[in-house]
């Protein structure tokens, strides 16, 4: 079973606009979560986190928003770069004295000129 | 310290051989992860260091892998008798995690594409 879901294959978005990535997830557990972001032939980097405790992150362009009523994260790049275009993986942690993580499949994001 | 670094890159191996792979984390990182990633699929955890202590090791991995850490330095991802269901992107990531202060995000390497014929 998925603990970590990404709905979304793919995305495209215009350059300036504003992508919105998707992530849900099941385990109740989870506390702490991360994006990646992976281009081809390179292993994934990190991109943002938030926990539990909060709802909101921001760095830059980046932002993460948290529900953890709905079970649901998503992220925020405005204004969308061409650069950005990658695959984008949702994944999460439980607090268990480390940190395995547990990744969704990943959404791929194209950005046009 | 450029990051996490791996070798080799791709390993193309016929089904029964055996395959090593390395990992060298950022020199002062304390925990070393493997992960392993086949086409479509997100990351899947494999194996944890701690150290040189291997701390857990997921379902996934079958009694024909093998990981160690010795010194807590470089790791290695050893498949003994590959399968072709063993194609796949073999991921090391690292972190310092230090007592009270909790750990940091995960480094990934560039990992190992292995393809069993």
């Amino acid at each position: 079973d998925q603990q970590v879901k990404q709905n979304s294959p793919s995305l495209s978005v215009q350059e300036g606009r504003i992508s919105i990535l998707n992530c849900d997830y099941t385990n109740s557990m989870f506390d702490y979560f991360l994006w990646y972001k992976k281009y081809p032939a390179e292993g994934p980097t990190f991109l943002i986190s938030i926990s539990s405790i909060k709802d909101k992150n921001e760095d830059g362009r980046f932002t993460v928003f948290l529900n953890k009523s709905a079970k649901h994260l998503s992220l925020h790049i405005v204004p969308s770069q061409p650069g950005d275009s990658a695959v984008y993986f949702c994944a999460a942690s439980a607090s268990s004295g480390y940190s395995t993580l547990t990744f969704g499949k990943g959404t791929m994001l194209l950005v046009s000129p | 310290d450029t990051g996490v670094s791996q070798d080799p890159r791709h390993k193309i191996t016929k089904r029964g051989q055996n395959v090593t792979f390395r990992c060298d984390p950022i020199s002062e990182h304390n925990r070393l992860y493997w992960y392993r990633q086949t086409l479509g699929q997100g990351p899947e955890f494999l194996t944890y260091f701690q150290n040189e202590a291997q701390l857990e090791k997921s379902r996934l991995l079958s009694d024909r892998f093998s990981a160690e850490r010795p010194k807590g330095s470089f790791s290695t991802l050893e498949i003994q008798r590959t399968e072709q269901g063993d194609s796949a992107m073999y991921l090391c990531a690292s972190s310092l995690a230090v007592w009270g202060a909790g750990e940091s995000e995960q480094y990934f390497g560039p990992g190992t594409r292995l393809t069993v014929t």
